[in-house]
């Protein structure tokens, strides 16, 4: 019930086009979900954050979608840009206050 | 306003020994949190603590491994007898009390056992 389901694994998007996240929860008393960004070597960094009373959130080209019913959010980029190119974690936070994370993207934006 | 302070970046132990990793939140920040991340692969929990107090400590092994975070001074997680095994980075995260407010996260720590 703790678990967070992150797809997909890896993708691969043209310089200008838009890359899709997604995450799934079972946990109903999760309420805080971030994405965070990581770049090798590097510590995981938050991007935008979205609480379940909200359906969407938008942060200069990032946007959190969120479907409390389905137990799921997603992250958009939008022109996605190669700098875009890192790994993305989906989390989400629940009664006992620690994040659990999702498996992790491996986004690649090709010029 | 320096972010959360990890030491070492680079850690090398041989099988056997104790490695002790270092921790100093964001100033204003009570709460740290260590995960563990392996090659290609997520970010396990691994133990959640406030001064002096460990809160959660459910995805820590029972053995070798253990944490503080003292009035005074860095938090430190320490394990005992590495083994090859235990070879991987080992993040910090901190957080003030409001809960609606993320992480954030050291540049890890870098252990490596030979």
């Amino acid at each position: 019930q703790q678990q967070v389901k992150q797809s997909p694994q890896s993708l691969i998007v043209q310089k200008g086009g838009i890359s899709i996240i997604n995450c799934a929860y079972e946990n109903t008393a999760f309420d805080y979900f971030p994405w965070y960004q990581q770049f090798p070597g590097k510590g995981p960094a938050l991007l935008i954050a979205i609480r379940p009373d909200v359906s969407e959130k938008k942060e200069g080209r990032f946007t959190i979608s969120f479907n409390k019913s389905a137990k799921q959010f997603s992250l958009h980029i939008m022109d996605s840009q190669p700098g875009d190119s890192a790994t993305y974690f989906c989390a989400a936070r629940g009664s006992g206050d620690k994040l659990t994370f999702g498996t992790g993207t491996r986004l690649a934006v090709r010029p | 306003n320096a972010g959360v302070m990890q030491n070492p970046r680079h850690l090398v132990r041989r099988r056997g020994q104790e490695a002790r990793l270092r921790c100093s939140p964001m100033k204003g920040h009570s709460h740290v949190y260590w995960y563990r991340q392996l090659p290609e692969e997520g970010l396990k929990f691994m133990v959640y603590l406030q001064k002096e107090n460990i809160i959660d400590e459910s995805g820590m092994p029972k053995e070798r491994f253990s944490a503080e975070f003292p009035k005074e001074g860095p938090s430190i997680l320490r394990i005992q007898q590495v083994v090859r095994g235990d070879s991987a980075a080992y993040f910090c995260a901190s957080s003030p009390p409001d809960r609606f407010y993320g992480y954030t996260f050291g540049s890890g720590t870098r252990l490596t056992v030979v």
